[in-house]
């Protein structure tokens, strides 16, 4: 099973400023990797695709990077919306799919 | 564009099987993999397995030998199956569809549509 580590556990923002999330795999999963963005009551949201491709309707200050083992989620230019918490995922093997424990943004 | 229900009781006994639905609707479930995810609360995401329209299905390890996953593709529909719980397995269930990247080498899932969730306790 491939061991998705997410860091840091609690990122502490100001709105306008820039995050950096960042994701690591126990072993390469290629460009097979996910963002999700879930708020509070509410189902993940897919942000990013093949490691840096956004997904349908997701702005441009959402931006992702890396292969094989590092990963990075950018959000430039936080708004109030983006406060959450972002989970990666590895789709390169299975079963099973593997989550990482999630990164929580937060308001600084 | 498909949106995806979850259905099913909110309160299961322990050593009882859970039993949850979920329906596709505003698109066909042919032609994808149809997953479920859970997440216990305050917890992160775990895969629990998927099925594919024709029926073929993979489930996470963890879960397989109390797990079953089918599909009525005539109701738009799949279903989980959850034998023998414990209060281990309290989460919110999501469905979610899974897009396929196709490369030389082999397919690829990742899930890209997801259901609201349904909450799930398993408690006498």
């Amino acid at each position: 099973e491939i061991v998705m580590t997410q860091s840091p556990a609690t990122l502490s923002v100001s709105p306008g400023e820039r995050a950096t999330l960042s994701c690591r795999a126990s072993q390469s999963v290629s460009s097979n990797l996910a963002w999700y963005q879930q708020k509070p009551g509410q189902a993940p949201r897919l942000l990013i695709y093949g490691a840096s491709t956004r997904a349908t309707g997701i702005p441009a200050r959402f931006s992702g990077s890396g292969s094989g083992t590092e990963f990075t989620l950018t959000i430039s230019s936080l708004q109030s919306g983006d406060f959450a918490i972002y989970y990666c995922q590895q789709y390169n093997n299975w079963p099973p799919y593997t989550f990482g424990q999630g990164t929580k943004l937060e308001i600084k | 564009q498909v949106q995806l229900q979850e259905s099913g009781p909110g309160l299961v006994k322990p050593s009882e099987t859970l039993s949850l639905t979920c329906t596709v609707s505003g698109g066909s479930i042919s032609n994808y993999y149809w997953n479920w995810i859970r997440q216990p609360p305050g917890k992160g995401l775990e895969w629990v397995g998927y099925i594919y329209y024709s029926g073929s299905t993979n489930y996470n390890p963890s879960l397989k030998s109390r797990l079953s996953i089918s599909v009525d593709t005539s109701k738009n529909q799949f279903s989980l199956k959850l034998s023998s719980v414990t209060a281990a397995d309290t989460a919110v269930y999501y469905c979610a569809r899974a897009e396929t990247v196709t490369t030389y080498v082999r397919n690829y899932y990742y899930m890209d549509v997801w259901g609201k969730g349904t909450t799930v306790t398993v408690s006498s």
